[in-house]
C-alpha cells in the first residue's frame, strides 16, 4: 500500500514537445506529491510539488495535474528542451516530516 | 543557497569494514533523513531522525545501521559490518519544521569490496 508506480520507465520526445510521466498511489493517506529531477551522478532536485486541494499547479513549463479520485498525478514538461534530459522521480508523503516514498523513475530524453 | 552537503562524494571499503557517511543539513532544518540509491534503481527510503531521536526508519535500516548527530550541525550514517549490497549512493536530505519540502544533497558512492 506503500508504493508508487511510475510509468513510463523511460521516454523519448523530440525538443518543443511535452513530456508527460504518470504516477499512481494506493495510499489515501498521502497528501503530498513532489516530481524531483536527477541528472547522472547527482542528488534528486526538487522540482515541483502538490497537495491534494488543487487538481494543478503550474511553475514555468512544469505542470503537475492531480486526480485524487483515481490516485494518479502526472508531470507534464511543455516545450521539452535537450537539457531537461535527466531521470525524473514522483513521490509521496503522508506528513511534514515522514518519509518520501518514491516512483521507480523515468529516463527522459530530449532529442534537438 | 543554502544546500545539503555530503562528504566523502565516493568512499570504497572491503567487505566488513565500518563506513561513516557524513552530511551537513540546511543550517535551519530540524528534520534530517538518510536514503540510498542503489544504480540505476529507485530512491529507498532508510530513516530519519528529529529531535535527537529516529522518528522513522524502513526495514533495510536493521542493526547494522546507526545515525547521529555529534553536534550542532552534522549528520552522519555509519554502516557497522558493510556487505557487498549496501554498494549503492546514499543521499542525505533535510526539511526545515512544519514543511513537506525535503532538499537533497549531492551524495557519498558507496562500493563495498
Amino acid at each position: 500500500q506503500q508504493q508508487v508506480k511510475q510509468s513510463p520507465q523511460s521516454l523519448i520526445v523530440q525538443k518543443g514537445g511535452i513530456s508527460i510521466i504518470n504516477c499512481a498511489y494506493e495510499n489515501t493517506a498521502f497528501d503530498y506529491f513532489p516530481w524531483y529531477q536527477q541528472f547522472p551522478g547527482k542528488g534528486p532536485a526538487l522540482l515541483i510539488a502538490i497537495r491534494p486541494d488543487v487538481s494543478e499547479k503550474k511553475e514555468g513549463r512544469f505542470t503537475i495535474s492531480f486526480n485524487k479520485s483515481a490516485k494518479q498525478f502526472s508531470l507534464h514538461i511543455m516545450d521539452s528542451q535537450p537539457g531537461d534530459s535527466a531521470t525524473y522521480f514522483c513521490a509521496a508523503s503522508n506528513n511534514a516530516g515522514n518519509m518520501l516514498t518514491f516512483g521507480g523513475g523515468t529516463r527522459l530524453m530530449v532529442k534537438p | 543557497e543554502p544546500e545539503v552537503t555530503q562528504t566523502p562524494s565516493h568512499q570504497v571499503t572491503q567487505m566488513g569494514q565500518e563506513v561513516i557517511l557524513r552530511c551537513v543539513p540546511i543550517s535551519n532544518h530540524l528534520y534530517f533523513y538518510w536514503y540510498r540509491q542503489i544504480l540505476g534503481q529507485k530512491v529507498e527510503f532508510l530513516v530519519s531522525f528529529y529531535n535527537n531521536e529516529i522518528s522513522e526508519k524502513s526495514e533495510i535500516f536493521d542493526d547494522q545501521f546507526s545515525v547521529e548527530r555529534p553536534d550542532g550541525s552534522n549528520f552522519t550514517l555509519k554502516i557497522r559490518s558493510t556487505k557487498l549490497e549496501d554498494s549503492a549512493m546514499y543521499f542525505c536530505a533535510s526539511s526545515g519544521e512544519n514543511t513537506y519540502e525535503q532538499y537533497f544533497g549531492p551524495g557519498t558512492r558507496l562500493t563495498v569490496t
